[in-house]
């Protein structure tokens, strides 16, 4: 089975410096991985993603992600912050050979900006 | 492409209605999602499709919901009767080839039983 945990569920930083948002999976198998963003009432929109290339992915925004198969981990960054950046994000994990159906979610973390 | 498009983007109802949400999947994907969102149990999948028939709906909550893909450009999610409890934001998703990649989501409907 898959599951996805998401280590905070509030992240804030001031503008301009370094975000960090942590994520850790579980997987029975090779998994896909994935953040998505959700700005307040909006759908959620994909980030990144990891499907056994590179490990470190980059994504829009300005955003990367590093798979790290020793720490089952694949932490959101991202070198600057901006206040757009400010919402909601989710950390989501894709067994292809074992687990749960589609897409498992983790609870989500909202990142704060501050001016 | 449009992306996925959801209607209503907003519904408030009575409690004992029937609600319907629609949704549009993007062209040429052949998965299609239902999932709720409440902040106390957060992303939920209700069910999924595939070429327009239903998988898996283990996550339908109970069988006041019912959901239908009549083709591949088009899927209803009904409750009926609704209840207060069901208030949450509905997402569609859709994507290609695959329910383990990348799903596109709608905006959703936000949905409200009074």
């Amino acid at each position: 089975a898959q599951s996805v945990t998401q280590l905070d569920s509030h992240v804030s930083v001031s503008e301009g410096t370094p975000v960090l948002l942590r994520c850790n999976y579980s997987s029975s198998y090779s998994p896909s991985l994935f953040w998505y963003v959700q700005h307040p009432n909006k759908g959620l929109q994909l980030l990144l993603k990891y499907t056994s290339a590179a490990t470190l992915v980059k994504g829009i925004n300005g955003f990367e992600a590093e798979f790290k198969k020793s720490e089952t981990s694949f932490h959101l960054t991202k070198p600057s912050a901006h206040m757009s950046d400010a919402a909601e994000y989710f950390c989501v994990v894709s067994d292809l050979q074992g687990g749960a159906d589609g897409l498992t979610f983790g609870k989500g973390t909202h990142l704060i900006i501050q001016p | 492409d449009a992306g996925v498009i959801q209607s209503p983007r907003h519904e408030v109802t009575e409690m004992g209605q029937e609600v319907t949400l629609r949704c549009k999947p993007i062209s040429g994907h052949d998965y299609l999602f239902w999932y709720r969102q409440t902040m106390m149990r957060g992303l939920e999948l209700l069910i999924y499709f595939n070429n327009n028939v239903p998988i898996d709906d283990s996550g339908m909550p109970e069988d006041r919901f019912s959901a239908k893909m009549p083709n591949a450009s088009f899927s209803t999610l009904k409750i009926q009767p609704s209840e207060p409890r069901d208030s949450a934001v509905y997402f569609c998703a859709s994507s290609l080839g695959s329910a383990y990649t990348e799903a596109f989501f709608g905006q959703g409907t936000r949905l409200t039983v009074v």
